[in-house]
Formats: C-alpha cells, sequence, structure tokens
C-alpha cells in the first residue's frame, strides 16, 4: 500500500494563480483531511470529508474548496492564490473519525505564493 | 474558544538526556492524540491516550492523561537522535457537529550529540 499520496511536492505560484493539490489513498478509508501549517504552528484544518459527495469546512476554508467523487481522492483547489497562502499542506485520512482512530498523513505540499 | 497549548515550543537536550514536554487543554477531553513529526516530514502517529490518569509506555516513550482529563505529557527517557522532531498532541474540537481534532502547536526538539 502506498497510504496517502500527494502531489506535486512543491509549487511556487504567482499572485492571483490558481492550482489544485492532489491526494489519494488506497486504504479505502471514509474519512479525509487537508490541513495546512505554518512555520511554528500546528496543523489547521482546511477541509475535510467523511466519506465520497460529503465535504465540509474546517478551521480555515476562505480561499480554497475540495471535492470528493471518490473515495479514493480528495483534491484541494485553491483559487486566486494570496501570499498568505504560502504554507505546506498536508493531506490526511482515517478508517473512522479521527477523534478516535489514527490518521495518516500524505508527504505533504510546499506552496510558495510570490 | 477552546485552546490546546504546548510547553515547551523549543527544548535542546544532551543525548541521553530526558525530555518531557505537556499538552494543556482549556476544556475537558475526550481523549488525546500523540504525533510525531521528523524535520521536512509528516506527522505519523504516536499513541491515543481515553482514560482519566492512563499511562502508556512505547520503548523510552511514556505518555500520561491527567486525570481531570485537561492536560497530557510525553516523557522521553535518555534521549537519542532519531527522536529529533515536533511533538504535537491533538484532541477532539468541542461543538462540531463532526468529530474533528484541534492540534497543538508542538514541540520541537533538538538533540545534541
Amino acid at each position: 500500500n502506498a497510504g496517502v499520496t500527494q502531489t506535486p511536492k512543491f509549487r511556487i505560484l504567482k499572485i492571483g494563480q490558481s492550482m489544485t493539490l492532489q491526494c489519494t489513498q488506497d486504504m479505502n478509508h471514509n474519512y479525509m483531511y487537508w490541513y495546512r501549517q505554518d512555520p511554528g504552528m500546528g496543523l489547521k484544518l482546511i477541509y475535510y470529508s467523511v466519506g465520497a459527495g460529503i465535504t465540509d469546512k474546517g478551521e480555515v476554508p476562505n480561499g480554497y474548496n475540495v471535492s470528493r467523487s471518490t473515495t479514493e481522492d480528495f483534491p484541494l483547489r485553491l483559487e486566486l492564490a494570496a501570499p498568505s497562502q504560502t504554507s505546506v499542506y498536508f493531506c490526511a485520512s482515517s478508517y473512522g473519525v479521527q477523534l478516535n482512530t489514527e490518521a495518516f498523513f500524505g508527504q505533504g505540499t510546499r506552496l510558495t505564493v510570490v | 474558544g477552546q485552546q490546546v497549548m504546548q510547553i515547551p515550543q523549543y527544548q535542546h537536550v544532551q543525548e541521553g538526556e530526558d525530555f518531557t514536554t505537556y499538552c494543556n487543554s482549556s476544556t475537558t477531553l475526550s481523549n488525546i492524540q500523540w504525533y510525531k513529526q521528523r524535520p521536512g516530514g509528516h506527522p505519523v502517529f504516536l499513541i491515543q491516550l481515553v482514560k482519566s490518569g492512563e499511562v502508556k509506555k512505547q520503548k523510552r516513550l511514556t505518555f500520561q492523561f491527567g486525570e481531570a482529563k485537561k492536560n497530557s505529557s510525553l516523557h522521553i527517557t535518555a534521549t537519542q537522535t532519531t527522536d529529533v522532531g515536533t511533538y504535537f498532541c491533538a484532541g477532539p474540537k468541542m461543538k462540531t457537529s463532526y468529530d474533528k481534532v484541534i492540534f497543538g502547536p508542538g514541540t520541537s526538539l533538538s538533540v545534541i550529540p
């Protein structure tokens, strides 16, 4: 099993550009999450999904969108990139609710907006 | 609002010394999780504590959940260079329609060989 796979690993965007961060998992997990991590900070939840077709906002959803058309994939869309979105983005998945089960994280995408 | 705090923010220790990080919540937690993130890496789940006063050990790591379920600690005995990284605690975010966790800011551990 590959676990949780994120692409790309690094990306530089210009202000106003858009991009999609890809995330796929092969563990048949229903729950998937997108976090951002700023230097010296913990992880902030952007969006999450409890199953295909169901998504909901986390703590910091502004400027992002998600979709969940399949169990495996949970892409994160950045529209009109801003410098404040410079961060490391982690996708994660869990078998059950993250409250009670282990979450598996991808390797991360380091995004810089200039 | 609900806060999960960790102290210290940074800790530098000589290899072989012990290390402890503390996690404190402004609200009572049903459970708490600990994750480790190596420099440049991704968070990796270490353990989950559920019961008041619970103590769990993983080799040189000892995890404890406070009696009031508002705090937790991670103690590493005789640190090694492989222990380098940031240790995060995570607890349930209250008053949400779905179960979510809130992460503390982490304690960054450096080990001097």
